[in-house]
């Protein structure tokens, strides 16, 4: 099974509201990475949380980790239309740090 | 400035038929990957490199081969295309550091095996 499991699975709020996802991992992890999917492209990288912080923020985003419950949780603030999109946790692990394993994802609709 | 490039694009196969799919990437990066998605799902990890000349299995490998032809090019072979092959490919290459850098996604191949 994958390392990283997203819930929920999916998500639908209305623009302006906030999104929280989260994230559940199974081994001890080097950081984790969250990034987003746009339907039927390539995903791209929002933002990377080493295993000796518990949070980050960057514009809207806010992502938390709590290594104690192998969990992260991001959190979109002031939800748009085009936050509409999968998202994606990605663990990097310490026995094998190149090896970038990801979750299973969070489908988010905005509704306008 | 191109990052991560994949081609084709699209391939339809017959069962049995063998491909190669390219991937090259533009930025220096050490660590080169394979991965699949099927629809609705996320990504399962086929092969990676963390260094030119060296490969290493991921989740889910049979079935597929790699080559790091050189530290730009990462190739995918399928010998005998199954219709459970029938998936989005994503090739996504990062630099090595400490395992605390981003990974760039090409665009994918959509296969089909038929």
């Amino acid at each position: 099974s994958q390392q990283g499991e997203e819930d929920p699975q999916a998500l639908s709020i209305q623009e302006g509201e906030n999104a929280t996802m989260n994230c559940s991992y199974k081994t001890s992890i080097n950081n984790l990475q969250w990034y987003r999917q746009n339907s039927g492209r390539g995903l791209v990288h929002l933002i990377l949380i080493r295993s000796n912080e518990r949070e980050k923020h960057s514009g809207r985003l806010r992502v938390t980790l709590d290594t104690s419950k192998k969990s992260s949780s991001l959190l979109i603030t002031a939800s748009r239309a085009a936050d509409t999109a999968s998202y994606f946790c990605a663990t990097a692990s310490y026995s094998s740090a190149s090896k970038i394993i990801f979750g299973s994802g969070t489908r988010l609709s905005i509704r306008p | 400035n191109a990052g991560v490039t994949q081609t084709p694009k699209f391939q339809v196969l017959k069962t049995g038929q063998s491909m190669t799919l390219q991937c090259a990437q533009d930025m220096n990066h050490n660590s080169m990957y394979w991965y699949r998605q099927d629809p609705g799902m996320g990504l399962r990890l086929i092969y990676y490199s963390a260094s030119e000349g060296t490969t290493d299995k991921g989740e889910v490998p049979n079935g597929y081969n790699v080559s790091r032809l050189n530290k730009r090019e990462f190739s995918l072979r399928l010998e005998s295309a199954a219709p459970s092959q029938t998936s989005v490919y994503f090739c996504a290459s990062r630099r090595e550091g400490g395992g605390w850098t981003e990974a760039f996604f090409g665009q994918g191949t959509r296969l089909t095996v038929v």
